[in-house]
């Protein structure tokens, strides 16, 4: 089953330029999880936030969250061409995440 | 290092010939997990381990088969691959202890002829 959509399907900006990525469920969540994946490669996290949270940075990243409208937003600061690849929100459920299906960051230098 | 490893990487096979994707973490976690994902569709779980000896079915558990009789490694079985499991395949793992972020293998990139 799909929890996560995630929106724009594809985002394309310049470096140095900011990148914001959306993602909406449909089920109450415990957290919700950021993954990035680069072409055909595992994912990796990238950040964590938990339902009592509502903002939460980690170095160029922002994410909100929006219990209340089942939603996350993940902002990347000042893009680097290195930030292009495909961000996913994921929400757990009793131990097992569940993917959007991701939105295609392109960085132009 | 921390890692979760996965064999082979690439694999071309026809339709009918068992096979097996081997996982395996090295960070003792206690939950492990397989996934494919495809165009269009995303990542999808196919089956998961909370423990050993402890499987269940995730979305999409038809065709495949898992086992768990150690705590580092959670093989994917394929009893009879047919070309609709030609995909992207992914191990995770993540503690329960201090469950937070799932840690992902590789990939295997499976084709079914």
């Amino acid at each position: 089953s799909q929890q996560g959509e995630e929106d724009p399907q594809a985002l394309s900006i310049q470096e140095g330029e900011n990148a914001t990525m959306n993602c909406s469920y449909k089920t109450s969540i415990n957290n919700l999880q950021w993954y990035r994946q680069n072409s055909g490669r595992g994912l990796v996290h990238l950040i964590l936030i938990r339902s009592n949270e509502r903002e939460k940075h980690s170095g160029r990243l922002r994410v909100t969250l929006d219990t209340s409208k089942k939603s996350s937003s993940l902002l990347i600061t000042a893009s680097r061409a290195a930030d292009t690849a495909s961000y996913f929100c994921a929400t757990d459920e009793i131990g097992k995440l569940i993917f959007g299906q991701g939105t295609e960051l392109s960085v132009k230098p | 290092e921390a890692q979760v490893t996965q064999n082979p990487r690439y694999l071309i096979t026809v339709t009918g010939k068992k096979l097996t994707v081997t996982c395996s973490q090295n960070m003792n976690h206690e939950y492990m997990s397989w996934y494919r994902q495809d165009p269009g569709l995303g990542l999808r779980q196919i089956y998961y381990s909370m423990n050993v000896e402890v499987t269940d079915k995730g979305d999409v558990p038809e065709g495949y088969k898992v086992s768990r009789k150690e705590k580092r490694n959670f093989p994917l079985i394929l009893e009879s691959p047919s070309p609709n499991q030609t995909s992207l395949y992914f191990c995770a793992s993540t503690s329960l202890e201090v469950y937070n972020e799932q840690f992902f293998g590789p990939g295997t990139r499976l084709t079914v002829l």
